[in-house]
């Protein structure tokens, strides 16, 4: 079946520093894959996403690209900023059949002054 | 614009008492709906999904269940709670289609005491 594994948190940084999280997948023929933000309290939104091999998602500074070679979609931003703390998910969903997405355990980044 | 909202944010209930959390979403037709749970400090799971009205498939067993009324209405419930019931719940939307995202509701936090 698919799934997603992400790196466990939390992840400290300060602030401006160069943050990476990894993410890696599991699934059969070219899932699209994303990356979505929660902030505390609220619901997830998305943050970027890619579609097909080689494909890169940005979006308010963070990157990640589709790696089909290493199956991977590892999230990353040159310059954290304390509003950036929050819990970010990678998720697919499938090529065909039900589009329900398969979500990571979700990081958590905490980023001090 | 699509928006969809999701009540009530927070709820209490008791061991055995019945629940009923309701999603509707706008300025879109036919959309795909789905039930995800995040228990504390763990990843989202899909509880239920639904291609349209009266059709819902369940990933999970569980003392839960979901109904379809309308098109763009969702509705989990429970005839009696446990307390591993407790989590956030949250309600999401996507078109069917792809590589097209999921967009969530700001969730429901139902403690079982």
């Amino acid at each position: 079946g698919n799934s997603v594994t992400q790196m466990e948190g939390p992840v400290t940084l300060s602030e401006e520093a160069f943050l990476t999280i990894n993410c890696t997948y599991t699934a059969t023929g070219y899932p699209s894959l994303f990356w979505y933000v929660q902030y505390p309290g609220e619901g997830l939104q998305l943050l970027l996403k890619a579609t097909k091999a080689d494909d890169k998602g940005s979006n308010k500074g963070f990157e990640a690209t589709y790696r089909k070679e290493t199956t991977s979609f590892h999230l990353e931003k040159g310059s954290v900023q304390v509003s950036d703390s929050a819990v970010y998910f990678c998720a697919l969903t499938p090529y065909t059949g039900r589009r329900a997405l398969t979500f990571g355990s979700g990081t958590r980044l905490q980023v001090q002054p | 614009s699509q928006t969809i909202h999701q009540w009530p944010a927070t709820l209490v209930q008791p061991v055995g008492s019945p629940l009923s959390l309701e999603c509707t979403v706008e300025g879109t037709s036919n959309p795909n709906l789905y039930w995800y749970r995040q228990a504390a400090g763990r990843g989202l799971q899909l509880l239920f999904y639904s291609v349209g009205i009266g059709q819902i498939s369940s990933e999970v067993p569980q003392n839960l269940s979901a109904s379809r009324p309308q098109d763009r209405q969702f509705i989990l419930s429970s005839k009696k709670l446990l307390l591993s019931d407790s989590g956030f719940y949250l309600c999401a939307w996507s078109v069917y289609r792809g590589d097209s995202p999921l967009h969530f509701g700001n969730g429901t936090r139902l403690t079982v005491t």
